[in-house]
C-alpha cells in the first residue's frame, strides 16, 4: 500500500532557529500534499495544501512567511518553521494524495505520515 | 462552521468486548464521513468511510453508518482484539475527502487488554 514518511520524527530546537520537516511519498506520486498541525488533545487542523510545482495555499490564520512549504517534486514536500518560538511547539502531520492513482495509491484517499513532534525551547 | 465531536477517551476494554465510539457532526451541505485509525508510531490510516446518508462503511470488522437524522457516524466492532489498540479519529470531508477539507475530531484512544 501507499506509504508516507516524515523526517525527523521529533526535534528539539532553540527559540529563534528554523526547523525543516520532510514529507515523502515512498511508492506513489504525490500530486498534492497537505500539512496539518495537532495540539495535545486537539483535532488535526489543516495548515496548507501544496500542489507539486506551484505555491502552497494556506488556511486562514496560518502565516505563510512563518511556515514555508516547498513541494518541488512529486515525492517530497518540506515544511520549514522559521524563527521558531515555544508556541510553535506541536505535532505536525503531512498527508499526500495522488490524483492519478499511481503505484499503490487510490486517487480518492489521503495517505498520512506518522507525524513530527516539534519542541521549541 | 463544520465540526466533529467524538467521545473522549481513553477507552479500555477487555478482548472480545463490544466497542462503540460515538461521533456526531455539524456540517453545511452533504459531507462524506470517515474513520481513521492511528496505530502507535504510524500515520493515520483510513479505516472506513461513507459518502451519503444511510451508507454503511465497514472494514476489519468495524462498521459505521451515516445517520443524517441524528448527524452521527458511530464506530462499532462486535469483538475487539488487542491489535485494535490505537487512536481512532472521526472526520468529515467535502469533495469526498480527497481535497484538504478534512475536519477531524480530537481522537479516541482505545486500549484492549488480553
Amino acid at each position: 500500500g501507499a506509504v508516507v514518511s516524515q523526517h525527523p520524527s521529533w526535534v528539539i530546537c532553540k527559540s529563534g532557529t528554523s526547523v525543516k520537516i520532510e514529507c515523502r511519498s515512498l511508492d506513489f506520486q504525490a500530486t498534492t500534499m497537505f500539512w496539518y498541525r495537532q495540539f495535545p488533545k486537539q483535532s488535526l487542523m489543516l495548515m496548507a495544501t501544496s500542489n507539486e510545482g506551484s505555491k502552497a495555499t494556506y488556511e486562514q490564520g496560518v502565516e505563510k512567511d512563518k511556515f514555508l512549504i516547498n513541494h518541488a517534486s512529486l515525492t517530497l514536500s518540506t515544511l520549514t518553521v522559521t524563527s521558531a518560538h515555544p508556541e510553535d511547539s506541536s505535532f505536525y502531520i503531512c498527508s499526500a494524495r495522488d490524483s492519478a492513482g499511481s503505484g499503490g495509491a487510490s486517487q480518492e484517499t489521503q495517505y498520512f505520515g506518522p507525524g513530527t513532534r516539534l519542541l521549541v525551547l | 462552521g463544520d465540526s466533529v465531536t467524538q467521545m473522549e477517551g481513553p477507552v479500555t476494554l477487555s478482548e472480545e468486548a463490544f466497542l462503540t465510539i460515538n461521533c456526531t457532526y455539524t456540517a453545511t451541505g452533504y459531507p462524506s464521513l470517515f474513520w481513521y485509525v492511528q496505530y502507535p508510531g504510524e500515520g493515520l490510516q483510513l479505516l472506513l468511510k461513507a459518502t451519503k446518508a444511510d451508507d454503511k462503511g465497514s472494514n476489519k470488522g468495524f462498521e459505521a453508518t451515516y445517520r443524517k437524522e441524528t448527524t452521527s457516524f458511530h464506530l462499532e466492532k462486535g469483538s475487539v482484539q488487542v491489535s485494535d489498540s490505537a487512536v481512532y479519529f472521526c472526520a468529515l470531508g467535502l469533495y469526498g475527502g480527497s481535497q484538504g477539507n478534512l475536519i477531524f475530531g480530537k481522537g479516541t484512544k482505545l486500549s484492549v487488554k488480553p
